[in-house]
């Protein structure tokens, strides 16, 4: 099992631009989290899936931010347009019975 | 609106003596509460967990209490070790075996274990 994939492991983009953060979660989980990491909030939840189905996104800052799950192994968070206060580590997590599991993250820097 | 507070940032404390982070919440609605632990680069992993029927759980060198009227709950490291430096996370829940429903986490406080 090679757990949760999320790529890329680092992204620096200019403000303005698309950025897209993709996760893979682990084969069986029914649900998977958007999480992202600053230093001011800790970890924030943005939204989460349960069978592929959006269940809350009320974490999402605003509009500039959507999230898919087209289908059970693969979900992307899309920032469009980026701005620097964007900066963060984004984590996804997914979960079973038996608990969460987290990628490794997404370090994010909108210069 | 922090509805769960962890509000020590930062804790150091000597190899072989005892660590306390503690964590309050807000939300008379959890009844699950869960640890994380974090190192530099990589994602949060679970650590121990309670459930608001429990007062105590115990898992070898990592025991939680939780005292549900002062909404507290605190994670003994005993004894600390090097290794066990790293930023930990208190989350809770608010679904019964909350462990597949949603987390909400403090901010973490970082443990460093001095040799």
């Amino acid at each position: 099992d090679a757990g949760v994939i999320q790529s890329p492991r680092h992204e620096v983009t200019e403000m303005g631009q698309e950025v897209t953060l993709r996760c893979k979660p682990i084969s069986g989980h029914d649900y998977l989290f958007w999480y992202r990491q600053t230093m001011m909030r800790g970890l924030e939840l943005l939204i989460y899936f349960n069978n592929n189905v959006p269940i809350d996104d009320s974490g999402m800052p605003e509009d500039r931010f959507s999230a898919k799950m087209p289908n059970a192994s693969f979900s992307t968070l899309k920032i469009q347009p980026s701005e620097p206060r964007d900066s963060a580590v984004y984590f996804c997590a997914s979960s079973s019975t038996y608990g969460y599991t987290f990628g490794s993250g997404t370090r994010l820097t909108v210069v | 609106d922090q509805q769960v507070k962890q509000n020590s940032p930062s804790l150091s404390v000597q190899e072989g003596r005892i660590s306390i982070l503690n964590c309050d919440y807000t939300n008379s609605m959890f009844d699950y509460f869960l640890w994380y632990k974090k190192y530099p680069a990589e994602g949060p992993t679970f650590l121990i967990s309670i459930s608001s029927i429990k007062d105590k759980n115990e898992d070898g060198r990592f025991t939680v209490f939780l005292n549900k009227s002062a909404k507290h709950l605190s994670l003994h490291i005993v004894p600390s070790q090097p290794g066990d430096s790293a930023v930990y996370f208190c989350a809770a829940s608010s679904n019964s075996g909350g462990s597949n429903y949603k987390l909400t986490f403090g901010k973490g406080t970082l443990l460093t274990v001095n040799p």
